[in-house]
């Protein structure tokens, strides 16, 4: 079993839609959760990070983190043509241990 | 354009060659990381240098080894090529030793091995 755990798609929606994109995780010691953006051929751009449980919102983009399930999403509001992109979640235990363990990321089109 | 500058983008070898992939963090990022990106693994972090010293490894052959300069630019070789190395890989920055968050990627060097 992968430690971080993603649904690859490839997801389609129509332009404006919401999207809910998500990952389980199974080692509950992770205390950093992370969503990146890559568009193809390009490197992983950070989205938003979220410290332990709770949620986080910056403008169109919103980051929920459920520790006792072990369960975060990324909520895409009005989604637009240009959010078309492969979505990468990302966890690090914090402290010393730098590495992110990432999700095999999920493949999002917003039709127009 | 991230700051973060990899080189070569594209890089085509035969099985058992030796390659170098070089990397030149954001200015003012003392951290560097490298990751392999392979479409059945996702991206797995292979090592981290940090103001020249080796700060945490992963899970990097024994074929592969990494290196920072005095200048923090940094150097993955790639040695003995298999044509499951083909990936992948990316460098990152990070101001600190202990970034647990906030990577700045660079855009990859993709290496073909034939």
């Amino acid at each position: 079993q992968k430690e971080v755990e993603q649904d690859p798609g490839p997801l389609s929606v129509p332009e404006g839609a919401i999207v809910s994109l998500n990952c389980t995780y199974s080692n509950s010691a992770f205390q950093y959760f992370m969503w990146y953006r890559q568009y193809s051929r390009k490197g992983p751009e950070l989205l938003m990070y979220t410290y332990s449980s709770g949620n986080k919102e910056d403008g169109r983009f919103t980051a929920q983190v459920d520790k006792s399930s072990k369960y975060i999403s990324l909520f895409i509001r009005d989604s637009q043509p240009s959010d078309s992109a492969t979505y990468l979640c990302a966890m690090s235990f914090g402290g010393a241990t730098n590495k992110l363990i990432f999700g095999t990321g999920t493949l999002l089109a917003v039709q127009p | 354009d991230s700051g973060v500058t990899q080189t070569p983008k594209h890089l085509i070898t035969a099985t058992g060659q030796r390659v170098t992939l070089r990397c030149s963090p954001r200015s003012g990022d003392l951290s560097v990381y490298w990751y392999q990106q392979s479409l059945d693994q996702g991206l797995q972090f292979l090592i981290q240098y940090y103001n020249g010293e080796e700060r945490a490894k992963g899970n990097i052959l024994e074929r592969f080894s990494a290196q920072q300069f005095p200048d923090l630019h940094s150097e993955l070789n790639l040695s003995s090529l298999e044509l499951g190395d083909s990936a992948l890989y990316f460098c990152a920055s990070s101001v600190g030793p202990d970034q647990n968050y906030g990577y700045t990627f660079g855009s990859g060097t993709r290496l073909t091995v034939v």
